[in-house]
């Protein structure tokens, strides 16, 4: 079981681009989860999906960040306009199935805006 | 809104020494609580979780008390040793479910040989 896949590891964007964060769940898995973290900072909730769902989203800022979990493929989490305040650490994780404690996330995705 | 607190936010330790990071916590909901270790650059690892119905749990060097009345719980690591040295978070459930989790700011351990 190769774990939880993010990619790219590091993405370097210019103010005002695009970013666009993909993460494949464990094998089993069908539910996923983002959190972003900050430099210096503990990791903060971003979104919950399920297979094609949105399930909680409560802490996806309201503008510019969406999410998606298709019937086919990885998750992607999609920055627009990005700004230098959308620098840090994005880490995916998931779950089977009615349990969603203590799961393990990702590597991460190092997005850094210039 | 809800919040954890996280304390101290660096501890530095003798080889063989106990360390011990509380944290506290604030929506009375929370019902799991795991502790995770982030090495420079790497992602968070699960090291140890403790749920409400349960005051202790231990693994090997590594436990979790959790005081549901007063909302702490603690991480204590006993003989540390230089590969310990880590941030290490807390966090709480958030809400009904298992699946959101508050983390604490984080503490940074260093285990001195």
């Amino acid at each position: 079981n190769a774990g939880v896949m993010q990619n790219p590891r590091h993405l370097v964007r210019r103010r005002g681009q695009e970013a666009r964060l993909r993460c494949s769940p464990m094998k089993g898995h069908s539910h996923v989860y983002w959190y972003r973290q900050l430099p210096e900072e503990g990791l903060k909730f971003m979104v919950y999906l399920q297979k094609e769902n949105i399930i909680d989203e409560s802490g996806m800022p309201k503008e510019r960040f969406s999410a998606e979990f298709p019937k086919e493929g990885p998750s992607i989490l999609r920055i627009q306009q990005v700004v230098r305040g959308d620098s840090a650490a994005y880490f995916c994780a998931s779950s089977p199935p009615g349990q969603g404690a203590g799961y393990t996330f990702g590597s991460g995705t190092r997005l850094t805006v210039v | 809104g809800e919040n954890v607190e996280q304390h101290p936010s660096t501890l530095s330790v003798q080889e063989g020494d106990s360390a011990v990071i509380k944290c506290t916590y604030s929506d009375s909901a929370s019902n799991y609580f795991p502790w995770y270790k982030q090495e420079l650059g790497k992602r968070p690892q699960l090291i140890i979780d403790i749920r409400s119905n349960v005051g202790e749990k231990k693994d090997q060097r590594i436990a979790v008390t959790l005081n549901k009345t007063a909302k702490h719980f603690s991480l204590h690591i006993t003989e540390t040793q230089p590969e310990d040295s880590a941030v290490y978070f807390c966090a709480a459930s958030l809400g009904p479910g298992t699946y959101k989790y508050i983390f604490g700011t984080g503490t940074r351990l260093k285990v001195l040989a």
